[in-house]
């Protein structure tokens, strides 16, 4: 069992639409979560970081998190082209201080948003 | 106010070949951390410093060594290349080790 599990994709939605990302883990330690977005070519960027259970809400971005189900999503409405991406779900290392700073990516979910 | 900088952004290095990669931190961020990156996957955690102290390593071989400077910018070395070392290495920065994590542009190690 990976550590931190997401579809590969590609997830198509037409301009306009809702995306609906989802990752599950592992660890029942896992303190922090993160996505992030990765152009072709270029290197991961945050776009949100969730650490409560419940839902966490950044303009057109959604986190929900799920710590007894061991599921983070996130959610993107009024998908755009320029979204057009790979996800990156990342969760923290676990408890401990060796832990805390290395985080655990899935291998993304590539979102293809059609005009 | 200026991102993670690492440099060099491309290199091609050899078999057998030593390299050093560089990493700068956000102003103000104390730890630094390396990863991996292969084509089609996400990125693989090889080294946390925070406050100059290793905090973390991962599953890679002794063949990887890094350190954090007094000013919290960051060295990764790599001995002895082999051809699987071929890969996009990035640096993150963060205010502390658990803190978000925020990424360099990269550098794009070939090996030949």
């Amino acid at each position: 069992q990976k550590e931190v599990e997401q579809n590969s994709g590609p997830l198509s939605v037409p301009e306009g639409a809702i995306a609906s990302l989802n990752c599950t883990y592992s660890d029942r330690g896992s303190q922090s979560f993160f996505w992030y977005r990765q152009y072709s070519g270029k290197s991961p960027e945050l776009i949100m970081s969730i650490y409560s259970n419940g839902d966490k809400e950044d303009g057109r971005f959604t986190a929900q998190l799920n710590k007894a189900s061991q599921y983070v999503s996130l959610l993107i409405r009024d998908s755009q082209p320029s979204d057009s991406a790979t996800y990156l779900c990342a969760v923290n290392g676990g408890l401990g201080s060796s832990n805390t700073g290395k985080l655990i990516f899935g291998q993304g979910t590539t979102l293809q948003v059609k005009p | 106010d200026a991102g993670v900088t690492q440099s060099p952004t491309h290199l091609i290095k050899t078999r057998g070949q030593q390299v050093t990669l560089r990493c700068s931190p956000i102003s103000g961020h104390k730890s630094v951390s390396w990863y991996q990156q292969v084509l089609g996957q996400g990125p693989q955690f090889i080294f946390q410093y925070y406050e100059k102290e290793e905090r973390g390593r991962g599953n890679f071989p002794d063949r990887f060594s890094a350190r954090q400077f007094p000013n919290y910018s960051s060295e990764l070395n790599v001995n002895a290349l082999l051809l699987g070392d071929s890969a996009l290495y990035l640096c993150a920065s963060s205010l502390e080790g658990n803190q978000p994590q925020h990424f360099g542009d990269g550098t794009r190690l070939s090996i030949l």
